[in-house]
């Protein structure tokens, strides 16, 4: 069964500064597909950044990039320049390249310190 | 613009009655789902549907139920069975992947229930 495990349920950060988000899976398959999402107090998900597994460059956009280590499991989201409005709670997601079910992390809430 | 909706955004519900909460879409995605979040717990799945007149249960369908008359629309149903409905809900809809490689993998998502007993 595909798992999905963050092990950090609260993370802060000063304003401008940097901060890394954890999300390791579980999965026997080779081809997928990895994703974050945020998910302000609004509690609307919105889409921070995706990455397929059979890219090995990791993704970016702009201020957000992805650690992409395929053969560890390991997609950890990296936050750059941190604004007051990236607090919120990010997920982490996986789903497979067939079917449609995605399975989600716990969430980490992330903090922006003024 | 193509997206999800949902209503209401916040419902109330007396102990012992039934209640509908609306999810429609107009993105032409085969699959929707319903999801259940509650803090610290993340996001659990209720049920899913990848075409219409056809729905599986995901991990937690206990008290609660769906339709799928239309490809637009995935009404869920919670129950009087359902002990605790206290939750924000969220709909979210996709295309059914088959393995071939596609752009367009992500999950859309509505902007939620939130459900309260009183």
């Amino acid at each position: 069964a595909q798992t999905v495990t963050q092990s950090q349920p609260e993370m802060s950060v000063q304003e401008a500064e940097t901060v890394t988000l954890s999300c390791t899976y579980d999965t026997s398959e080779s081809d997928y597909y990895l994703f974050w999402y945020k998910q302000p107090p609004s509690r609307q998900m919105i889409l921070v950044i995706r990455q397929e597994a059979y890219k090995q460059q990791n993704a970016t956009e702009n201020r957000f990039s992805v650690n992409f280590q395929k053969a560890a499991k390991s997609f950890s989201l990296k936050i750059s320049d941190s604004q007051l409005g990236d607090a919120a709670m990010y997920f982490c997601a996986y789903r497979m390249n067939t079917g449609n079910q995605f399975y989600f992390g716990t969430g980490t809430s992330l903090t922006v310190i003024p | 613009d193509g997206g999800i909706t949902q209503s209401p955004k916040y419902l109330f519900r007396k102990e012992g009655q039934n209640v509908t909460l609306s999810c429609e879409q107009n993105l032409n995605h085969d699959a929707m789902y319903w999801y259940r979040q509650d803090p610290g717990q993340g996001l659990r799945l209720i049920y899913y549907s990848q075409i219409v007149n056809d729905f599986q249960k995901g991990d937690i369908a206990e008290g609660y139920s769906v339709s799928r008359e239309k490809k637009e629309s995935f009404p869920l149903t919670v129950t009087s069975a359902q002990k605790n409905p206290t939750a924000f809900y969220l709909c979210a809809s996709s295309i059914v992947l088959s393995g071939a490689t596609t752009s367009n993998y992500g999950y859309t998502f509505g902007s939620g229930t939130r459900l309260t007993v009183v």
